[in-house]
């Protein structure tokens, strides 16, 4: 199993700044992933953190507003830049215990609520 | 791009009834997982299916792949009050390029 927690765990700011959201893991794990949920809404994933190398993301989403970083195994920050309030959104990360490639089981975060005014 | 439905997108039941909720993809599926999400949680894995045709149990739910591993479905007998949440499925392609969740069946149960 996976103990994960976030910080924050809801902020409100300003359309135009950026806010940094980070991700522990209580042990190592090879596939992190950050995403993206509105209220009421499935999950939709923003990108693969990959330890030691650029973040995989997918269609819709781009490093230059959603930089992250995986120093380690254990650690991530997603990062969302010039703030609009269509951001407004909860954030969660999730490790897969499987490793490489294969998926095995998806523990999350609590989440970050992020309101943008 | 791979898509995953899910039907119903809501469902109310009385306690004691039961629930089914179908997640169907446009693509072959590796592996397909089925996640819960509580009002204002986080989502918890509940099962993993793999093989074609699989058929797994965990007390009141029932979950099964489909043969052609395109689709699955979620099953709860008797419903009680703590089954009410969002039912997620997770698919992950063949090509395990994709990792995509469901649009979500929402069930609610009145006591």
């Amino acid at each position: 199993s996976a103990v994960i927690s976030q910080k924050p765990s809801r902020d409100i700011c300003q359309r135009g700044t950026s806010l940094t959201i980070q991700c522990q893991v209580d042990s190592q794990v090879t596939m992190m992933f950050w995403y993206r949920q509105q209220p009421g809404q499935s999950l939709t994933l923003i990108a693969t953190a990959n330890q030691g190398s650029e973040a995989t993301y997918e269609s819709g989403f781009v490093i230059d507003k959603f930089p992250i970083s995986r120093p380690n195994l254990t650690f991530s920050t997603l990062t969302v830049s010039n703030m609009s309030p269509e951001d407004s959104s909860i954030y969660l990360c999730s490790v897969d215990t499987g490793w490489w490639g294969a998926s095995n089981k998806q523990y999350f975060g609590p989440g970050t609520r992020l309101t943008v005014t | 791009g791979q898509q995953v439905m899910q039907i119903p997108q809501y469902q109310h039941v009385q306690e004691g009834e039961d629930f089914t909720t179908y997640c169907n993809s446009s693509t072959t599926l590796s592996n397909i997982q089925w996640y819960k999400q509580r009002p204002g949680g986080h989502p918890v894995f509940l099962i993993q299916l793999v093989k074609s045709g699989e058929v797994k149990k965990q007390k009141r739910l029932t979950f099964q792949f489909g043969e052609a591993k395109k689709n699955s479905s979620l099953h709860i007998t008797a419903t009680q009050t703590t089954d009410v949440g969002t039912y997620f499925c997770w698919g992950e392609n063949t090509g395990f390029q994709k990792l995509v969740f469901g649009t979500g069946t929402r069930l609610l149960v009145s006591p």
